[in-house]
């Protein structure tokens, strides 16, 4: 069901950019793209959302391309804690289908 | 914290006893998702009420599988004749609106272990 597609992992080093992308070729007009991440053995964190425009918070960025049909998260400054699992999910209707998402490991 | 809450964080029971799960939403969200997340997998989704209305039912994985929310507050999930292949982390989520944005604050979820 997950509509969504995530590399299986990436490392970072700590203090650079890490650049998650996800691709959602199939969403449609009106389904923002939510990204979560899933630090080990805890529920699921809220990271940013949207829906063509790019979009930046307290966390991260959201880079979203024209057509809309991916999409990138940019942690601008990794650290320790940001070792996770990141996942893109699009939003038909009222659920929210994760696929396996990006384990990223931020490196020392 | 998110302030969902959930209860109890950890359950083993043996195959084909019932178990039942709490959460407990942020207080003033009026939406109620259930997921399941198996090893190596992202969450799935089981569930969701709005109130006390369950509007979406039909992924929860059998019939073994049944949800309630009576008063539109806490829910359960109760899961009958446990099977050794419903171990897994059952997440609880809730939302404070409807309409076309909808963040979902997650609890940390109930792990439950079938021998």
């Amino acid at each position: 069901d997950a509509k969504t597609t995530q590399p299986p992992s990436m490392d970072c080093a700590e203090g650079r950019a890490a650049n998650l992308p996800c691709n959602h070729s199939t969403i449609s007009g009106n389904e923002y793209v939510y990204w979560y991440r899933q630090i080990h053995s805890q529920g699921p964190q809220y990271i940013i959302h949207g829906l063509k425009n790019n979009e930046t918070n307290e966390m991260a960025s959201l880079i979203i391309t024209e057509d809309r049909k991916s999409s990138t998260l940019i942690l601008p400054h990794a650290t320790l804690r940001d070792t996770a699992v990141y996942y893109c999910i699009d939003r038909p209707g009222n659920q929210f289908y994760f696929g396996t998402g990006t384990s990223l490991t931020v490196i020392p | 914290d998110t302030g969902v809450s959930q209860d109890p964080r950890h359950k083993i029971t043996k195959r084909g006893q019932n178990v039942t799960f709490r959460c407990d939403p942020i207080s003033e969200h009026n939406r109620l998702y259930w997921y399941r997340q198996t090893l190596g997998q992202g969450p799935e989704f089981l569930t969701y009420f709005q109130n006390e209305a369950q509007l979406e039912k039909s992924r929860l994985l059998s019939d073994r599988f049944s949800a309630e929310r009576p008063k539109g507050s806490f829910s359960t999930l109760e899961i009958q004749r446990t099977e050794q292949g419903d171990s897994a982390m059952y997440l609880c989520a809730s939302s404070p609106r409807t309409g076309s944005y909808n963040e979902q604050f997650f609890g940390p979820g109930t792990r439950l272990t079938v021998l």
